[in-house]
């Protein structure tokens, strides 16, 4: 079962808006990744992040891996209708080797 | 560049035949992972290979469900037999050793078991 909380898990915006989301665990996580998912179609890898702290942006996208490595950000500026789809975090934690946990998603809709 | 390639994008089958669903991973990848996705349950990690070799398959469902890959270049998962809570979009993913635990998806196989 999941073990990343992913918050929200949806949102409505208007486009220009910002948009944050976020996900948190009680487990300490080596790397953090965050992917969009559009309909019919698999994730695609937007951001990682690899240190405590690290800040680390892709366009419009900005993503922060949490001090405490429990839990990581992702904030989106000015929005655009393109922005709409399913945003997933992903971690790596100290004992999974290659393996990936996944949050439960973040459903966002951007309104014209 | 080809990213992962999976097929087929669709297959609807009856509940008792057996499921066949391919991936070609990206060329260099050296190691290959099979989620599902469902609405309840979000992405599931089934099993993954490094260098061809099974390393986890603790999220296999059960027996019904198995996963080979002869070369490098080719990976299948297999249902037999179907049952309609397979129902799912699977999806195939690769990572490369160079860029550590980052996995690019193929477009995913949604399967429908009537």
């Amino acid at each position: 079962g999941q073990q990343l909380n992913q918050s929200p898990q949806s949102m409505f915006i208007q486009e220009g808006e910002d948009v944050s989301m976020n996900c948190t665990s009680s487990s300490i996580f080596n790397t953090w990744l965050w992917y969009k998912q559009d309909p019919g179609e698999g994730p695609v890898l937007l951001i990682a992040l690899y240190k405590a702290g690290e800040l680390t942006s892709n366009g419009r996208l900005t993503a922060q891996f949490g001090i405490t490595r429990k839990d990581s950000f992702l904030n989106i500026s000015a929005s655009i209708p393109s922005d709409v789809g399913i945003y997933f975090c992903a971690g790596q934690r100290e004992t999974s080797g290659s393996r990936l946990t996944f949050g439960e998603g973040t459903q966002l809709t951007v309104n014209p | 560049d080809a990213g992962v390639i999976q097929s087929p994008r669709h297959e609807v089958t009856e509940m008792g035949q057996e499921v066949t669903l391919r991936c070609k991973p990206i060329s260099g990848h050296n190691s290959l992972f099979w989620y599902r996705q469902t609405m309840m349950r979000g992405l599931e990690l089934l099993i993954y290979f490094n260098n061809n070799v099974p390393i986890d398959d603790s999220g296999m469902p059960e027996d019904r469900f198995s996963a080979k890959m002869p070369n490098a270049s080719f990976s299948t998962l297999k249902i037999q037999p179907s049952e309609p809570r397979d129902s799912a979009v699977y999806f195939c993913a690769s990572s490369s050793p160079l860029e550590g635990v980052k996995l690019f998806f193929g477009s995913g196989t949604q399967l429908s078991v009537l």
